[in-house]
């Protein structure tokens, strides 16, 4: 049974620095991985999706890294910022499930 | 862009009535879900649906069911509500065409039941 898992749970880094956030999954046969944001209260955001055959994504201050092999994918974040502040998951899609991390709880410190 | 709404951000109900959370998406996706979310469970699947009228079981349907009638709108159904069931629940969508199953969130419906 697949099972997805982000750690750290919570994370506080000062405003500026380059940040790494991780995601790790038990079986590498997925069809693609979805990072997202969340607010608090609010609904999930979409950061970036990283089909199978894809290395990484790129989206602004946001790069996604894959590497199924060793069930492993990053999201970093350059330069960060307040407005970072949120929770960040990850989910992997396989077949016909979607499989959700619990999350990274991200404080930037102003 | 893509855009899921749902009917309420807030809810209140009382044990035992029945409660309706609607969700349409604007982009002809064929796939729809709907989640819970709970501190410290994370997102669990409930229902989703590949096609109208059509519906499958996720992780946790105890308590619920759905309708689809139409593509674009896919509704949960709390036949009878329980203290339990207060929780936040978030509806996506997606295609399996080009953009590979990317799922897309509606606001979420924060519901608590007194």
């Amino acid at each position: 049974k697949q099972e997805v898992t982000q750690i750290p749970a919570a994370l506080s880094v000062p405003e500026g620095e380059n940040l790494v956030l991780n995601c790790s999954f038990t079986d590498s046969a997925i069809y693609n991985l979805q990072w997202f944001r969340q607010d608090p209260g609010k609904g999930l955001t979409s950061l970036l999706l990283i089909q199978s055959s894809q290395r990484e994504q790129t989206s602004g201050r946001l790069n996604a890294s894959l590497d199924k092999s060793s069930g492993r994918s990053t999201l970093y974040i350059a330069a960060s910022q307040p407005g970072d502040s949120a929770t960040y998951l990850c989910a992997v899609v396989e077949d016909d499930k979607i499989i959700f991390g619990k999350g990274t709880r991200l404080h930037i410190l102003p | 862009d893509v855009k899921v709404t749902q009917s309420s951000r807030y809810l209140v109900k009382r044990t035992g009535e029945k409660v309706f959370l609607e969700c349409v998406q604007d982009m002809d996706h064929e796939n729809m879900f709907w989640y819970r979310q709970d501190p410290g469970l994370g997102l669990r699947l409930i229902y989703f649906s590949y096609d109208v009228k059509m519906k499958e079981k996720g992780d946790i349907p105890e308590g619920y069911s759905v309708s689809r009638e139409k593509k674009e709108r896919f509704s949960l159904i709390l036949e009878s509500a329980s203290t339990n069931q207060t929780s936040m629940y978030l509806c996506a969508s997606s295609s399996s065409g080009t953009s590979g199953y990317e799922q897309y969130f509606g606001p979420g419906t924060r519901l608590t039941v007194t």
